[in-house]
């Protein structure tokens, strides 16, 4: 399995401003994966960032409003820009592994509220 | 199109109660991958198991069992002798072998198992 740090793990950001999330894999992995999980609702997945790549967004998620990097095979991070107190979620990078790369790990998550 | 639907919301037990939860899928891959996952007020994913859909044997962990049956697209997670530790949302989620590690997840059932 991988092991997956994501930092922060929680952060309170005033509207307006931005939060990088960083995601550090212990191992190369090709396919990194974004969600978001809003108060009392299930995960949605924002998109998909392949190392040397343009990261793919989801219906509804747009660059402009979550920039994402992918420098390496075990490192992404993830922008939530001009945040509102809407963003207030639990973000949650995530990768493939196991095997045929058919499992999915999860990170800790990262906990935002913007006031 | 791809789909998960757990129809219960929320499920109140007294400990030592058997439950099941439910999930239906919906998918048009032959091959796809189908998970559980739990989720403490901690806000981590813990990975429960998962199954391919080739493999419709059921499977028994400890106190945790799955019933997958491809005829009605469903796989149920049912938890025997409850405790208060079980005490989560569980999440059922399908990967799409098309789609790498990419997980569509059912909007979770909010287990609570009272002393």
């Amino acid at each position: 399995s991988a092991v997956i740090s994501q930092k922060p793990s929680r952060d309170i950001c005033q509207r307006g401003t931005s939060l990088t999330i960083q995601c550090q894999v212990d191992s190369q992995v090709t396919m990194m994966f974004w969600y978001r999980q809003q108060p009392g609702q299930s995960l949605t997945l924002i998109a998909t960032a392949n190392q040397g790549s343009e990261a793919t967004y989801e219906s509804g998620f747009v660059i402009d409003k979550f920039p994402i990097s992918r420098p390496n095979l075990t490192f992404s991070t993830l922008t939530v820009s001009n945040m509102s107190p809407e963003d207030s979620s639990i973000y949650l990078c995530s990768v493939e592994g196991g095997r045929e790369r058919t499992e999915a790990f999860f990170g800790q998550g990262t906990r935002l509220t913007v006031v | 199109a791809q789909k998960v639907t757990q129809a219960q919301t929320e499920i109140s037990v007294v400990e030592k109660e058997d439950v099941t939860l439910d999930c239906v899928y919906e998918t048009r891959d032959t091959t796809y991958y189908l998970f559980w996952y739990k989720q403490p007020p901690s806000g981590e994913l813990v990975f429960l198991i998962r199954r391919n859909s080739f493999d419709e044997q059921n499977e028994i962990s400890g106190r945790y069992s799955w019933n997958f049956q491809k005829s009605t697209s469903s796989f149920n997670f049912t938890i025997t002798a409850s405790q208060v530790v079980d005490s989560a949302v569980y999440f059922c989620a399908l990967s799409e072998a098309s789609q790498g590690g990419k997980l569509i997840f059912g909007q979770g059932t909010e287990l609570s198992v009272k002393p």
